[in-house]
């Protein structure tokens, strides 16, 4: 069975430029969320998605964006990039109702130049 | 404001004896407890969980400990082996946060399982 999926797995950009990830969640997972991991940190929550319904937003300005598809599959867009963007974004899919037991995909690395 | 703190950034420990990592919570709200485990350039991947009602879960090696008195968690492995040798992560989440299942992780600590 595919587990999360990720794309792109590794880019550069530059400040001002505006990046698009995407996610494909485990088949049968409805539930979408993305994190954020800086250098040195645990990951922390940016969006949730379910049913293409936003369901939690984390402390993160507006700047960043998501939406899901009706395929479940979801993208993470981000405006106006600082240096500060720069980590690695996770996307985890899950069973709504499973309590936090997150399926996580390797990751997008995006560094800001 | 950090609510979910892991204290030790790194732990070393021989093959065969045990490891303890500890994490401690700010926010009583949570009510629901996991363990995440990460190997370099892998996402995060789900070890254990432990709900707020319960003191101890177990499965094989692997035991959580919750204390709700003093707001700290503790992961057991017994007994260690060098393939445990990951990043740990806690992370907690509350069920009354208007259907999202946000969880908030700890800093990570940083287990080395030697031969």
């Amino acid at each position: 069975d595919a587990g999360v999926t990720q794309s792109p797995t590794h880019l550069i950009k530059t400040r001002g430029q505006h990046v698009t990830l995407r996610c494909s969640p485990i088949s049968g997972h409805k539930s979408v969320s993305w994190y954020q991991q800086v250098l040195g940190q645990g990951p922390q929550f940016i969006f949730q998605y379910y049913e293409k319904e936003e369901r939690g937003r984390g402390n993160f300005p507006d700047r960043f964006s998501a939406r899901q598809f009706p395929n479940y599959s979801s993208e993470l867009n981000v405006n106006a990039l600082l240096l500060g963007d720069s980590a690695l974004y996770l996307c985890a899919s899950s069973l709504v109702g499973t309590m936090g037991e997150l399926f996580f995909g390797e990751g997008s690395r995006l560094t800001v130049l | 404001d950090q609510q979910v703190k892991q204290n030790s950034p790194s732990l070393s420990v021989q093959e065969g004896r045990i490891s303890i990592l500890n994490c401690d919570y700010t926010n009583s709200m949570f009510d629901y407890f996991l363990w995440y485990k990460k190997y370099p350039a892998e996402g995060p991947t789900f070890l254990i969980s432990i709900s707020s009602i319960k003191d101890k879960n177990e499965d094989g090696r692997f035991t959580v400990f919750l204390n709700k008195s003093a707001k700290h968690l503790s992961l057991h492995i017994v007994p260690s082996q060098p393939g445990d040798s990951a990043v740990y992560f806690c992370a907690a989440s509350a069920a009354t946060q208007g259907g999202s299942e946000k969880l908030v992780f700890g800093k990570g600590t940083k287990l080395t399982v030697n031969p």
